[in-house]
């Protein structure tokens, strides 16, 4: 089993949808929680970061961290083209432990 | 203002030609990191340098070296790429490495294509 596991998509939705990115982690001791917004052929940039259980909010990005099912989401609010992207969630042990990314189009 | 520099964006090289890819930092960071990033993947660390000390992961292969002649510079260094060393290569830093809070910061990539 893989430590983070992401659906790769690709996720496609109108411009204005909220979107919802998901992934699982397989160690409850994880903590410290990330996600990375990597565009096309460039460096992922941070995007959010959590620790432990709870939402935290930041414009229009929203993390959400659910240790009692190991599953951590980003939603995205009025989502505009400019957002697609691929999003990366990662773990972050002293070391970054990626998921694949999920691949976000936002058509106008 | 570019924090994380990485040159030359785009690299060509031959089958078993030496290359050597080029980091650069303006944070004054501890830690330096290689990633390794395939298409539609994630990347793979391959190793890190806390100050001078190298740690190198257990899975990477001996072709990829890596130097570190300073604070600000770090190089990875491919002995003999074979075609399926093409991939993103990524820089990265950190402040420090204790802990799990310290956030890395990521150069923009050079993308490696072996002919």
């Amino acid at each position: 089993q893989k430590e983070v596991e992401q659906d790769p998509g690709p996720l496609s939705v109108p411009e204005g949808a909220i979107v919802s990115l998901n992934c699982t982690y397989s160690n409850s001791a994880f903590q410290y929680f990330m996600w990375y917004r990597q565009y096309s052929r460039k460096g992922p940039e941070l995007l959010m970061y959590t620790y432990s259980s709870g939402n935290k909010e930041d414009g229009r990005f929203t993390a959400q961290v659910d240790k009692s099912s190991k599953y951590i989401s980003l939603f995205i609010r009025d989502s505009q083209p400019s957002d697609s992207a691929t999003y990366l969630c990662a773990i972050n042990t002293g070391k970054l432990i990626f998921g694949q990314g999920t691949t976000l189009q936002v058509k106008p | 203002d570019a924090m994380v520099i990485q040159n030359p964006r785009y690299q060509v090289t031959q089958f078993g030609k030496p290359v050597t890819l080029s980091c650069s930092q303006t944070l004054n960071h501890n830690v330096m990191y290689w990633y390794q990033q395939k298409s539609s993947q994630a990347p793979k660390l391959l190793f890190h340098y806390y100050d001078k000390d190298f740690n190198n992961e257990a899975d990477t292969p001996d072709n990829f070296q890596s130097r570190r002649p300073n604070t600000s510079f770090c190089f990875l260094d491919i002995r003999s790429p074979g075609l399926g060393d093409a991939a993103m290569y990524l820089c990265a830093t950190s402040r420090d490495l204790a802990g799990s809070q310290e956030t890395q910061y990521f150069g923009p990539g050079t993308r490696l294509l072996v002919l």
